[in-house]
């Protein structure tokens, strides 16, 4: 079965740093990016960053509220990819969501999510 | 940034009801845009991907259409498994970006 998986959330204290772990199976992981999205309580849907496949340099973008913050990693031989965040704010309390990332075409597979409070 | 706005926001409808959402971009972005399902305490679902196309296991009352900066969403004959609330993205640029959502509700 093709899926992700979250793990890594919690409560955490402002200005406090946590790191997010999006585990694949079913798929070639390598072959992916993977972009991770968030949705604060009660709210939408935000593009919180992504991560280009090593065939694509691996290299990364983020949204302009967390670049800085934030940092996206990979490890292709683990079939895990990572969302470090520093320095967090009370606004970043949100579900945290891993995505497999098709480009132009869409996020067609999604994790169950992650609980990240910061309080 | 590209904005999209969803129409309407929030939605009545009744069981059989034709339901169609609508998103508009700030800007052009050709057929980069897909459309998501998503009910409460559960991870989105992608529907319609490049605008048309459905995903794999979709069912064929979903559909999708549009082009440059206004698309729509169509559910033929709203089923009880569809209430829920839908999102629109554009895939055109960075950063990627979602409508606000419209909430499908029972009537």
């Amino acid at each position: 079965e093709v899926q992700l998986v979250e793990s890594g959330g919690g409560l955490i204290q402002p200005g406090r740093s946590l790191r997010l772990s999006c585990t694949a199976s079913g798929f070639t992981f390598g072959d992916y990016a993977v972009s991770w999205v968030r949705q604060a309580p009660g709210k939408g849907l935000e593009w919180v960053g992504f991560i280009r496949s090593k065939a694509y340099g691996g290299t990364t973008e983020y949204a302009a509220s967390v670049r800085g913050r934030f940092t996206i990693s990979r490890d292709d031989s683990k079939s895990i990819a990572y969302l470090q965040m520093n320095s967090l704010k009370t606004e970043d309390t949100a579900v945290y969501y891993c995505t497999r990332d098709l480009h132009h075409d869409a996020f067609d597979i999604w994790g169950q999510g992650t609980m990240v409070t910061v309080s | 940034d590209i904005q999209l706005t969803q129409s309407p926001s929030f939605l009545s409808a009744s069981v059989g009801d034709r339901v169609t959402i609508t998103c508009r971009a700030s800007q052009g972005i050709s057929s980069y845009l897909a459309w998501y399902q998503q009910k409460p305490g559960k991870a989105p679902k992608l529907l319609i991907y490049t605008a048309s196309t459905l995903q794999s296991g979709v069912p064929s009352r979903f559909s999708g259409s549009g082009s440059g900066t206004e698309f729509t969403l169509t559910i033929s004959s709203l089923q009880p498994e569809d209430f829920a609330t839908y999102y629109c993205q554009q895939l055109n640029s960075y950063p990627r970006t979602f409508g606000q959502g419209t909430k499908v509700e029972i009537k």
